[in-house]
């Protein structure tokens, strides 16, 4: 069952934060977060495994609530860089990577 | 890391017709997989390519539509059959290099238009 990414869509001025948020209706085994920019292949940006892990990626950093069944990616002081559609892909075992992934999240950062 | 090719990267077909979609990876990988992406939507798994076996099809998508070959650890077919304007998408191949789970590496994508 698809993921539930929420917003949809998010528009931010240089230097402010954003928050997403991933939520399945299943206990997950993992939480993948990736980034597509338009036009090009969706880039992995970081895995969480365990409940209450958190990861970072530069100033990108992701929670795992594995009670709530959730996960949330944190964009902090974002970057014209960041700008793109926001993915959480997600597995409710170990299966080899086979994800299903979310709606995404489209985020536009204006100067 | 994996560099992956595929081919072609677009086309505009035929309805009725079908299209061999190619996909090359500059190493060996254990998982190979085919992602559907329609315009401004998510990715959808279409299914899991088996080295030396039969593809793994997620519901929804069935192997006379999409047969898939995967004849080693570096490269796959992905054939789009009978072909109508709702194909009309991003085909992605997307690989993972270890057995359990990890980053994926995504190809660029193959956008098919169906007329």
């Amino acid at each position: 069952q698809q993921p539930v990414q929420s917003p949809q869509a998010v528009i931010l001025r240089e230097g402010e934060d954003a928050v997403i948020n991933c939520s399945s209706s299943k206990a997950l085994y993992s939480v993948h977060w990736y980034r597509q920019k338009h036009g090009e292949a969706p880039v992995f940006l970081m895995i969480l495994l365990k409940g209450g892990e958190q990861k970072g990626h530069d100033k990108i950093s992701a929670s795992f609530n594995e009670k709530k069944q959730q996960s949330s990616l944190y964009l902090t002081a974002s970057q014209l860089s960041y700008s793109g559609t926001y993915f959480c892909g997600t597995e409710i075992r170990a299966a080899g990577n086979k994800l299903t992934f979310g709606g995404g999240t489209r985020v536009l950062v204006k100067p | 890391s994996a560099v992956i090719s595929q081919k072609p990267s677009r086309d505009i077909c035929q309805r009725g017709t079908s299209l061999t979609i190619q996909c090359q990876v500059d190493s060996q990988v254990t998982m190979m997989f085919w992602y559907r992406q329609q315009p401004g939507q998510s990715l959808t798994l279409i299914a899991t390519a088996n080295q030396g076996s039969e593809a793994t099809y997620e519901s929804g998508f069935v192997i006379d539509k999409f047969p898939i070959s995967r004849p080693n650890l570096t490269f796959s077919t992905l054939t789009v059959s009978n072909m109508s304007p709702e194909d009309s998408s991003i085909y992605l191949c997307s690989v993972g290099t270890g057995p359990t789970t990890g980053e994926l590496f995504f190809g660029e994508g193959s956008r098919l238009t169906v007329l």
